[in-house]
């Protein structure tokens, strides 16, 4: 059956320092993968796109890579700060969209 | 402030209600969706227009009625819901991509539409 796994339900970590959180993912092959930033009570923000032909995307503080070979995005929110906190979703585009149940990022001061 | 507007934020109803929620979005775009979220859960799609017509239904109870008027708007009429039902519901619109499968590109979402059933 189809899977996708953020395997750290939250994520906490020092201001300042790198976070990386993962997504893996089986019986897919996904046109591409896109991460989202969900706060409490709101809709997903679009952060990234990463297409299956690319290794790594980079926009400000955030680099996404993606490897078909392990079925796996890595998602890196560098000089982390407390306003990064919040829920990261992965999603996988076939012929539609699906999520993963997202990790929980917090970032203490 | 996102682009997606959806009517109304709360809605409390029982299970002999009908109502209706709502979406609007004015980007041109022509993939709307809803999405279903209960709590500390990932958003499960529920339904998808393409181009006005409906083009996924993910097994839905029949309860769950979408409308796509046009291709500024879409509805999802409730009706007989059951309090397991109580969730936050998201809209979201996308371009569909250049790949030429259909698939969408960003999506871009309401600020979602918290429903109680009691």
């Amino acid at each position: 059956s189809q899977k996708i796994e953020q395997n750290s339900e939250a994520l906490n970590i020092q201001e300042g320092k790198t976070a990386t959180l993962t997504c893996n993912y089986t019986n897919y092959s996904p046109a591409y993968l896109q991460w989202y930033r969900q706060d409490p009570g709101r809709g997903p923000v679009f952060l990234l796109l990463i297409r299956e032909n690319e290794k790594e995307k980079r926009k400000e503080r955030l680099k996404v890579t993606f490897d078909t070979t392990l079925k796996q995005s890595l998602f890196h929110i560098t000089a982390s700060q407390p306003a990064d906190s919040a829920t990261y979703l992965c999603a996988l585009v076939d012929n539609d969209m699906r999520f993963g149940a997202g990790t929980r990022l917090t970032v203490k001061p | 402030d996102t682009e997606v507007t959806q009517t109304p934020k709360h809605l409390v109803m029982g299970m002999t209600n009908k109502k209706s929620l709502k979406c609007e979005q004015h980007m041109g775009h022509r993939a709307m969706y809803w999405y279903k979220q209960k709590a500390k859960k990932p958003p499960e799609l529920m339904f998808v227009y393409s181009y006005e017509k409906l083009s996924i239904n993910e097994s839905v109870p029949s309860r769950f009625s979408p409308e796509c008027p046009n291709s500024s708007l879409l509805n999802l009429h409730l009706h007989a819901l059951q309090p397991e039902d109580s969730a936050l519901y998201l809209c979201a619109s996308s371009r569909l991509s250049s790949l030429g499968r259909g698939v969408p590109g960003e999506l871009f979402f309401g600020e979602g539409s918290r429903l109680t059933v009691l």
